[in-house]
């Protein structure tokens, strides 16, 4: 059982490239979510889903977009990177309201 | 987190006492939390407290909820230098569409000295 697997660990992109973050989930957990975290800044939540082929804009939705095709796999992209995209981004699963599972987080620079 | 305030910085001797304070605005809140980070890693749930609770306590662990200040607590009895970590509040207030959506504050970085 791995819980919640976010790929990569780990990227550097330049400005203007895309890129997708992979998180997946095998808890057969229904609500998905991507933060960010920022220094002094906490958590803040970009995009969630609450089931399968449905997705929801959070606090920090701007430059990124989601899909969630199969219940397991919650995809954050980013179309055109920017520096302001520097940050580390965890994705969260859970069934309820009562625990939310993290991921690793993944380290992206964009210079 | 705009509506979950917490003060960035605990720091205190080890075997005292902490106390990691957190203001939440939204009353529709079903649950509050307390999640832990430790560093390079994820955040991992320590407790959480139902909002028709006063009090919770689990080992060392002490949350106290005022409903009406709108007031979140956590007491670490005997503080260990494995207790240093960023410590989060977190709410789950209804968002549209029916759902509670964890919302966590900046969290409160506890650094613990021998």
């Amino acid at each position: 059982n791995a819980g919640v697997t976010q790929t990569p660990k780990f990227r550097v992109l330049k400005t203007g490239q895309s890129m997708t973050l992979l998180c997946a989930q095998d808890m057969n957990h229904e609500y998905m979510y991507w933060y960010r975290q920022d220094p002094g800044m906490g958590l803040r939540l970009i995009h969630y889903s609450v089931g399968e082929g449905t997705t929801a804009k959070g606090e920090v939705p701007d430059g990124y977009n989601v899909s969630r095709l199969k219940k397991q796999n919650f995809l954050l992209g980013l179309e055109s990177a920017a520096p302001s995209q520097t940050s580390v981004y965890f994705c969260a699963s859970s069934y309820g309201v009562i625990e939310a599972f993290f991921g690793q987080g993944t380290r992206l620079t964009v210079v | 987190g705009e509506d979950v305030e917490q003060s960035l910085f605990l720091s205190v001797r080890e075997g005292d006492s902490s106390v990691i304070n957190c203001t939440y605005t939204d009353s529709s809140s079903t649950y509050l939390y307390w999640y832990k980070q430790e560093p390079g890693a994820g955040l991992q749930l320590l407790t959480y407290i139902f909002s028709n609770m006063d009090m919770k306590q689990d080992q060392r662990l002490t949350v106290l909820l005022n409903k009406k200040d709108k007031h979140l607590s956590l007491r670490i009895a005997d503080t260990q230098t494995g207790d240093s970590a960023i410590y989060f509040c977190a709410e789950s207030p209804l968002a549209s569409g029916g759902s509670y959506i964890p919302t966590f504050g900046r969290g409160t970085s506890l650094i613990v000295h021998p």
